[in-house]
Order: structure tokens, then sequence, then C-alpha cells
């Protein structure tokens, strides 16, 4: 059976603290894994990750993958209350994107 | 283009009526998901299109979910008959392929069924 799971299951930081968010994965035919944020309504698309190693930035925050490990980590520095949010990875099997619970981060001021 | 795009953003509806939600695709995409998300259960994929023919639809809970795709870039899911544990937040997503590519989401439906 296909599995997500990320960890922790929340998090409450202050601001300018560095985090790091957890997906474990097992599905099977594997594409891609992508790494969404979600405030108040829809999901938003952070990174898409599919080859080992590759370290992706976008300015705060950036993510690795390990396709042998089967897990990807999301790292945010110097985090801003404007970072608070649920955090879902998706690993995409070509079918589906299969979504984790999601770590909820909190960043007090 | 104004991404994906449902409606409605909000329905109330009493056990047992008829719920219909709607999903526009962004233009040239061609695959559409469903999800629906709860506190219990976080995001759940319902069913699949790929070029308007249901791929996979084994997420869809009971034969009271049904769902469509008349034309490239419109969609509908429908409960009927509705029930309190239907009430959720359900969002559509389209993705242009099914591989190395985002999905992108809508605002979502939050339904209440009471």
């Amino acid at each position: 059976e296909d599995k997500v799971v990320q960890s922790p299951l929340s998090l409450v930081v202050h601001e300018g603290d560095t985090v790091t968010l957890n997906c474990s994965y097992e599905v099977t035919n594997f594409r891609s894994l992508l790494w969404y944020k979600q405030e108040k309504k829809a999901p938003t698309f952070l990174f898409m990750l599919t080859s080992s190693g590759i370290e992706k930035k976008s300015g705060r925050l950036s993510s690795i993958l390990d396709k042998k490990e089967l897990f990807s980590i999301l790292n945010i520095t110097a985090t801003q209350t404007g970072d608070s949010a649920v955090y879902l990875c998706a690993p995409n099997t070509g079918n589906q994107f299969y979504f984790g619970t999601g770590t909820s981060l909190t960043v007090i001021p | 283009d104004a991404g994906v795009i449902q409606s409605p953003r909000h329905e109330v509806t009493e056990m047992g009526q008829e719920v219909t939600l709607r999903c526009k695709l962004i233009s040239g995409h061609n695959s559409l998901f469903w999800y629906r998300q709860t506190m219990m259960r976080g995001l759940e994929l319902l069913i699949y299109f790929n070029n308007n023919v249901p791929i996979d639809d084994s997420g869809m809970p009971e034969d009271r979910f049904s769902a469509k795709m008349p034309n490239a870039s419109f969609s509908t899911l429908k409960i009927q008959p509705s029930e309190p544990r239907d009430s959720a937040v359900y969002f559509c997503a389209s993705s242009l392929g099914r591989v190395r590519t985002e999905a992108f989401f809508g605002q979502g439906t939050r339904l209440t069924v009471v």
C-alpha cells in the first residue's frame, strides 16, 4: 500500500529560526516528489524534485530528495510569520499526486 | 490565465439533497484531479481524469459520488444523496501531463451537510 509520512506533525518556532520538515514515502512507480504550501485556502506549489541529491532553492526555502532512502526534506531558513502554513509533500506516481497529511508550521513573532 | 476555477466556494445543504460541485481547468491542461480534504484524513484523491477519460476512480467513497468531464475544460462532482459525513473541502486540480509536472489547485468548495 502506498504510504507518505510527514514529520513532525506540527511545529512552533520563533521568527528567525531554521526549520527542517521531513517526508518519507513508499509508493509504486515513483516519478517525482512535490512540495506544496497550504495556508487557509488551496495548496500552492513550491518545488518538484525528480533526481536525488540535487537541491532546489527558492529564496529561504530549499529541498532535496533521496530516492535511495525514499525521503525528502524541506528547509526554511530565517523563518517569518508569513511562513506559517501546512506544508504538504506529494509523490507523483504518474497516476496521482499522493499527499501526506502535512506538517503544520507556526512562526511566532 | 485565471487558474483553476471552482464553484461554488461554499455550499450548505440538508442531508439527502443533491450537491453538484464544478471545476474549470486551466486552458491546455489535460489531467484533472478531484480531492477531498478533512482534518482527519488530509487530502484524499477521489478521481482522476486524463484527456477527459476517468483513469482511476478507486477513491470515490460510494455510489453516491459521481464525476463527469463533459469536455476538455470542465468537470463536475455530484453527491446524491448527500450525508453529514460528506462535509469537507473539495478541491479540483489540473496538470499538463501526468509525470514531470505539478498540479495546480482551485480554491476549493467548502461543503457542509446538515
